[in-house]
This record gives C-alpha cells, structure tokens and sequence, in this order.
C-alpha cells in the first residue's frame, strides 16, 4: 500500500497486559512520529525516529512505553503492564525528510487501544 | 513551538464557504502554519501549510495576516465530507512532528 499501515486497529488488554503496536511507514521516508489521542482530544508527541536512531522521546508518559525502529523501516510501539490511562488511540506518521529538512506528515489510521 | 487558539466548534451550509479561524500570537518568524484535519475514527490528513503568504491548493486556501499573529483556513465550496476536527499548528520546522496539535476545530457541514 502507498500509506501508513498500522496494526492491529484495535486491540483490547486487559490491565497488566503487556501490548506491542506495529508501523509500516511510507517506503523511504526518512522520520517517523509517535502519537497518543485520547477521546475528544488532538494528537499528542511522543516520540521521533530518523531512520533507527530514536531522536526525541521526550513525549513518553512513563518508563512504561518504549519504542523501537530497528533497521530504519517498520517501528514498534510496547506498552508494559498497561493500565486504564493508557486506552487511547496511537497514530503513527512519517515523512520523507528529516525533523529539520521538513516535509509533510502522513498518518496511518491508528491502533485503537482500550484497556479493561 | 508556538500554541494556537481555535473555536472549538462551526457550522457550515453545503456548498457554501467555510472559514476557520486560528489564533498564533506568539507565533516566531521562522514558524510556519499548517493546517491538518481529522474525519471520524481516521488518521489526520495534511491540508496546507504557509509561512507568510497566502497559499492555495487543490482542497483550501490559507490566508496569513500581515503580523502573522492570525490565519483562516478557507474551504470554497464545503460538502458533507469535509465534517472534521481541523487543527491549526504552528512548527519552528517545515513539518509538524513535534508541534501541539490542540483540540481543533469541529467543522459540521449541514445540507
């Protein structure tokens, strides 16, 4: 596909559950973006990869979340021993420009995370 | 990054125009605007985005006051897909990774 791909689309855990959310970025871009939504409220940062090197994880709410992006390409998102703050949706972008050399962001659809 | 002030609702008629305000006071000069919106239960969607002059696409056109200090995004001609959250960003680099999205704007086109 020509977009942002994410998986699952919606996932429910229950509290304590560790949760892995995976994002297939546009093919060659070079940054790749982070995102916590909650219901009723705009995006927000959490982290920032240019190709495999983490860049800015100043937006993670807790040493619970992680992320990684290992060969530049496809990124994981893990949440451990998730709790009921964390239901939310998680938006994954890219772009094909570095932070600074800018370029328009494209995002996927999102994983629906709801944790019980 | 400087934060933006929105109305946190409009409504519009089909077919008519809809302008959408935001607020950037503390914008700096080597800030842009860009402006994305959100359809229900999608990812945001890029619309446009200008630094100082007004600009145009094939979905809006965005008009940037003098002092920067203020922008409108102009639909020409809204139809009942365009029923979105748009949000007004402003970033100190040509893309909005890092900026503060905000609540947006709940745009409801009515037929």
């Amino acid at each position: 596909g020509a977009g942002v791909s994410q998986s699952p689309r919606y996932k429910v855990a229950k509290r304590g559950q560790d949760v892995a959310l995976r994002c297939d970025p546009i093919s060659g871009h070079v940054s790749l973006f982070w995102y916590q939504q909650a219901l009723g409220q705009g995006p927000e940062f959490l982290t920032y990869f240019q190709n495999e090197a983490q860049l800015d994880k100043s937006g993670l709410p807790s040493d619970r979340f992680f992320a990684e992006r290992p060969e530049g390409s496809v990124s994981t998102l893990k949440i451990q021993r998730t709790q009921q703050e964390d239901s939310a949706v998680y938006l994954c972008a890219s772009s094909l420009g570095t932070y600074r050399s800018g370029n328009t962001i494209y995002f996927g659809e999102g994983s629906w995370l709801t944790v019980v | 990054d400087a934060k933006t002030t929105q109305p946190p609702s409009m409504d519009c008629a089909e077919g008519r125009a809809a302008n959408l305000p935001c607020n950037h006071s503390t914008i700096s000069g080597n800030e842009y605007v860009y402006w994305y919106r959100q359809i229900h239960s999608q990812g945001p969607q890029y619309i446009i985005h200008g630094l100082k002059n007004n600009e145009t696409n094939e979905m809006a056109s965005l008009i940037i006051t003098e002092d920067r200090k203020s922008s409108t995004l102009i639909l020409p001609h809204a139809t009942l897909r365009d029923t979105a959250v748009y949000y007004c960003i402003v970033s100190n680099n040509t893309n909005a990774g890092k900026s503060t999205f905000g609540d947006g704007t709940t745009l409801t086109v009515k037929p």
